[in-house]
Formats: structure tokens, C-alpha cells, sequence
């Protein structure tokens, strides 16, 4: 069935230091793909979104790049903050599919200054 | 705006007792959703409104667990009677339409099955 993985965590990193937060996904048809966050005491909320391959989502900073070839959707920043601190889950959902959500396991990140 | 609401934030329980989650999605908002997570696991998707109907509840996993959608505003769901695998975090989403793929999430209800 549809699936995502995610690197497991926690990541613990410095201020400033790059991310990359591994995500691939297993799909029957060509999903959007999206990066939810969950920051400490909130829901989660959407931080970026792409709809089809090769495109690129960005927002705050973060970008990640849909490539069906390696069906992959890896998060990056180039340089973190202690804010960033928070779970990050990958998920997919298909067009017609109600935004039906399946989702990664989650990967906390945690920013030390 | 207020967003979604969700109430209790955390409720602890015996196993065999009854537990209602409720839910407010942000006004307007026709399409509402549910949402587990178990023990730091995937989050997965129970079940899906439109307005008061159940546009998909395949996600559900038994007949212990019922979830209604008042008048087509806010939600409940309840488990009934709880278990020990039961235990985990509850969340609640809504959004106004089915094509942006963007849904907005509650903080979640954490339930813990003793």
C-alpha cells in the first residue's frame, strides 16, 4: 500500500547548521507530497507543499524538491534556528483523494543554541 | 480566526471505561477529519465529514469507536469501551475545501488507557 518513511530522530544540531531530513514514499499513482510541522503545545500546520515532480516547495527557509525518480522528498535548510526546534512529518495525499493524509512517522529536531 | 479546537487536551482512563473527544473546526470549514497517532508511530487518518455525513470512515479501527458530526459543526468521538491500545494522541482537522491539500490541525487530545 501507499506509505512514507521518514529518517527516524531525534536530529540534534547547533545553531546555524544545515538540515536534511530524509523522507521517501511508496505510492500507486503520482501523489502531491507535503512537510507538516508541529512546533511545542500547537497542531501541526502545513510549512510547504509540492504538487507534482521536479517541482519545488519552500517556505521559512525550508525547501524540499519532489523527485520520482528516487521518489523522494527530502527537507533542507541551510541554516537552522533555535525556533525550528519541532517534529517534522512527510506526507503524501492523491488529487480526488478528499485530502485523505498519509503520513511519516515524524522526526523531532531539536536546536541547540 | 479562532483555528481548530479540541477538548480534552489530555484524559487519563481506566481500560473498559468511556472517553468523547470533541472537536471544533475553524467556521466554515466543512470538511473535518480525525486523526491518530500511537506511541510516537505514523499518524493515521480514521476518519473524514462532509458537513454531518461520513465521506469515508475506513480509517476507523472497530465498532468501538464512534464518531458523530453534529449539525455539521463540531465533532465527537468517542471510544467506548476503551482499551489499552487505544492509548495515544487524537487529532482533529479541518479545511474548507478538498483541493489545496492543506488541512488545519487541532493541538490533539492525548488519551492515556490504564
Amino acid at each position: 500500500g501507499d506509505s512514507v518513511t521518514q529518517m527516524e530522530g531525534p536530529v540534534t544540531l547547533s545553531e546555524e547548521a544545515f538540515l536534511t531530513i530524509n523522507c521517501t514514499y511508496t505510492a500507486t499513482g503520482y501523489p502531491s507530497l507535503f512537510w507538516y510541522v508541529q512546533y511545542p503545545g500547537e497542531g501541526l500546520q502545513l510549512l510547504l507543499k509540492a504538487t507534482k515532480a521536479d517541482d519545488k516547495g519552500s517556505n521559512k527557509g525550508f525547501e524540499a524538491t519532489y523527485r520520482k525518480e528516487t521518489t523522494s522528498f527530502h527537507l533542507e535548510k541551510g541554516s537552522v534556528q533555535v525556533s525550528d526546534s519541532a517534529v517534522y512529518f512527510c506526507a503524501l495525499s492523491f488529487s480526488g483523494g478528499y485530502n485523505k493524509l498519509i503520513f511519516g512517522a515524524g522526526t523531532r529536531l531539536a536546536v541547540h543554541p | 480566526e479562532a483555528g481548530v479546537t479540541q477538548f480534552p487536551s489530555h484524559s487519563v482512563i481506566e481500560k473498559g471505561q468511556t472517553v468523547t473527544l470533541r472537536c471544533d473546526p475553524i467556521s466554515g470549514h466543512d470538511n473535518l477529519y480525525w486523526y491518530r497517532r500511537v506511541m510516537g508511530k505514523e499518524i493515521k487518518f480514521l476518519l473524514h465529514f462532509v458537513k454531518e455525513s461520513k465521506q469515508d470512515e475506513s480509517g476507523m479501527p472497530n465498532n468501538r469507536f464512534l464518531a458523530e458530526r453534529t449539525g455539521g459543526t463540531y465533532s465527537t468521538l468517542k471510544v467506548q469501551p476503551a482499551e489499552l491500545e487505544d492509548s495515544g494522541v487524537y487529532f482533529c482537522a479541518s479545511s474548507p475545501d478538498v483541493l489545496a491539500g492543506e488541512l488545519f490541525f487541532g493541538e490533539g487530545s492525548r488519551l492515556t488507557v490504564l
